[in-house]
């Protein structure tokens, strides 16, 4: 009964670091996303994949990369972390696109970048 | 600005309603959803609306929807404390790809 996890939940680390978040599902939904939440931004994509092995770039997507090798894991890799990428990352899930087919969320993985 | 706009707080007396609003731009859009945070965890769908419907009612949630003016509203009748929490306005804008724009979230605080 995992459902959406994501490692780590709190993460400080140093700026030019290269830090990877995780998200595993274990429903099998084809589609995933990572979603970055600034105060007085709300939610921004950052990336999403449709599939295994198709991904796609959201609207903040400068400064981080995806991979899509297995459907249940879509880490989210910031290759020379930078202080404006201080936020909170959520990972989302749904199996399709379609209304009764909604977003399901992560709990978050809190990163401080120093 | 911002394509999906709420007001950022709303406090209300348990037991109250509580009303939500939220703006949208984009007329293309098929469904509208609201989804809830709760402190620390991920976002939580409440309910959604299909944007050929002028409103929906689920228990204590009704959402109405304006289709002319872009305007979103979700009501929670019998406010209690335990719905403090942000609320988020998203749509599709008719993406076939499952991609949601949300707005900012408004935050409710609900007072005994």
């Amino acid at each position: 009964d995992a459902g959406i996890t994501q490692s780590p939940r709190y993460k400080i680390t140093e700026t030019g670091r290269q830090v990877t978040l995780m998200c595993h599902q274990t429903w099998s939904h084809s589609y995933m996303f990572w979603y970055r939440q600034d105060l007085g931004h709300g939610l921004r994509l950052i990336y999403y994949s449709a599939a295994a092995d198709i991904t796609d770039k959201g609207e903040v997507s400068d400064g981080y990369v995806v991979s899509r090798s297995k459907t249940e894991n879509f880490p989210l890799t910031l290759e020379s972390a930078t202080r404006s990428q201080t936020s909170v990352y959520f990972c989302a899930s749904s199996e399709g696109s379609a209304a009764n087919q909604p977003q399901h969320f992560g709990d978050g993985t809190r990163l401080s970048i120093l | 600005g911002e394509d999906v706009e709420q007001s950022l707080f709303l406090s209300v007396r348990e037991g109250d309603s509580s009303v939500i609003n939220c703006t949208y731009t984009d007329s293309s859009s098929t469904y509208l959803y609201w989804y809830k945070q709760e402190p620390g965890a991920g976002l939580q769908l409440l309910t959604y609306i299909f944007s050929n419907m002028d409103m929906k009612q689920d228990q204590r949630l009704t959402v109405l929807l304006n289709k002319k003016d872009k305007h979103l509203s979700l009501r929670i009748a019998d406010t209690q404390t335990g719905d403090s929490a942000i609320y988020f306005c998203a749509d599709d804008r008719g993406s076939t790809l499952g991609r949601l724009y949300f707005g900012r979230g408004t935050q409710l605080t609900v007072w005994p």
